[in-house]
């Protein structure tokens, strides 16, 4: 089955610096990479996603990466502020196929203000 | 904007008591996904459902276990004979899955067995 790692497990940035988070996946027919933010005591958000045909794609603050041959995508975040503070979670699965999403085990992330 | 809603939110129960977990997922997903997360550690995968059956169970997923979609709109996970260590943050999700979307979370079910 699909293993994800993820790195590093916790990460602390000073506001207006930049962090990012890797995670490598082992099944080459993982297709879909969503980032999920999850709050303290909250239910995960979508933050960002990358389907495999993509090898990079941005929204604001927030890009993706996939390195579709090394088997890694990481996500950046620009301008850190002090509610980007949460734990971070990647995931890989396949799009339509209802199979599930193997999550990574989080990064948590600490802006120091 | 459509979400998945779950209840209750928070459910104590006796070790050895069956609970029933409650999810809406939206409506026009076709495929229903349970996640758990133990506090602190990652999301894990339990079982996901599809066309009225279960289309993946992970090894959690054991004979403790059972979901089913008894209306059009509810899909429920059963938790027969509940353990201490199946205390966990229960997430349901949803998604529609066709040319691929994400899956939406629930806020979760804070379950405590003592």
């Amino acid at each position: 089955g699909e293993n994800v790692e993820q790195h590093p497990s916790t990460l602390s940035v000073q506001e207006g610096d930049s962090a990012v988070i890797k995670c490598t996946y082992s099944d080459s027919a993982s297709n879909y990479f969503p980032w999920y933010k999850q709050e303290l005591g909250k239910r995960p958000q979508l933050i960002i996603d990358i389907r495999s045909n993509v090898g990079e794609k941005k929204d604001q603050r927030i890009a993706v990466t996939l390195n579709k041959t090394a088997k890694h995508f990481s996500l950046h975040i620009t301008e850190t502020q002090p509610e980007d503070s949460a734990v971070y979670f990647c995931a890989s699965g396949e799009l339509g196929t209802g199979n599930q999403f193997y999550f990574g085990t989080g990064t948590s992330l600490t802006v120091i203000p | 904007e459509p979400e998945v809603t779950q209840t209750p939110s928070h459910q104590v129960t006796q070790m050895g008591q069956e609970v029933i977990l409650r999810c809406v997922p939206i409506s026009n997903h076709l495929y229903f996904y349970w996640y758990r997360q133990i506090l602190g550690q990652k999301v894990e995968f339990l079982v996901s459902f599809y066309n009225n059956e279960i289309s993946e169970k992970s090894e959690i997923f054991d004979d403790q276990f059972s979901v089913e979609r008894p209306d059009g709109s509810n899909f429920t996970l059963k938790i027969r004979s509940t353990k201490l260590e199946d205390s966990a943050m229960y997430f349901c999700a949803s998604s529609r899955d066709r040319g691929g979307t994400e899956a939406f979370f629930g806020q979760g079910t804070r379950l405590t067995v003592v």
